[in-house]
């Protein structure tokens, strides 16, 4: 079945720098995919959609990579602040599901 | 303009009892999804509508769940007799009809569930 890898340990990183979080999937080719941010409480906010055909997405702070090949998105903020901390989340479609990640949790230090 | 609301926010019940949630998509989004989340868990996929109807229903749990859409618009699941593990919350998504999985989706703020 289609499985989705997210890194489940939080990801602390210092203010300014850049994260990086990891999105690898199985047993599916997937004709786009997407990554949400997820703050307690609230449901998901749509940050960028990649689309099989595209190498790289980018959205002012924000850059996802698609490697079909890999099998593997990669989602990048640069210069982050505190303000980006939160769960972040990847979907993928397979049989007429959307199929997430479990999220890792960002945790940006001051 | 107003996003997709749910309804009740939160719902405690004891086990055994029937619930129902709504989800009141925003206009013009033909496609809406329901998912369940549980706590640090990521998110179940359950059941998604293109107008009234849905297209797969087998990530319904049991058959203690069901869903309907009316009008291509408000949304109801339902839980019968529930039990303890059904305790979660219950997002609802609505998106443009350009296909699953190709448009952003708009999320409510969920309902959450505690069964007792």
């Amino acid at each position: 079945s289609q499985k989705i890898e997210q890194n489940s340990e939080a990801l602390n990183i210092q203010e300014g720098k850049t994260a990086t979080l990891t999105c690898n999937y199985t047993n599916y080719s997937p004709a786009y995919l997407q990554w949400y941010r997820q703050d307690p409480g609230r449901g998901p906010v749509f940050l960028l959609l990649i689309r099989e055909n595209e190498k790289e997405k980018r959205k002012e702070r924000l850059k996802v990579t698609f490697d079909t090949t890999l099998k593997q998105s990669l989602f990048h903020i640069t210069a982050s602040q505190p303000a980006d901390s939160a769960t972040y989340l990847c979907a993928l479609v397979g049989n007429y599901q959307l199929i997430w990640g479990a999220g890792t949790k960002l945790i940006i230090k001051p | 303009g107003a996003g997709v609301s749910q309804s009740p926010s939160n719902k405690v019940t004891e086990k055994g009892k029937d619930v129902e949630l709504r989800c009141d998509p925003i206009s013009g989004h033909t496609a809406l999804y329901w998912y369940r989340q549980s706590l640090g868990q990521g998110l179940e996929f359950l059941i998604y509508f293109q107008g009234n109807s849905a297209p797969d229903k087998s990530g319904l749990p049991s058959d203690r769940f069901s869903a309907e859409r009316t009008g291509g618009s408000v949304s109801t699941l339902t839980i019968q007799r529930t039990q303890q593990e059904d305790s979660a919350v219950y997002l609802c998504a609505s998106s443009l009809p350009r296909g699953l999985g190709s448009n952003e989706q708009f999320f409510g703020p969920g309902t959450r569930l505690t069964v007792l």
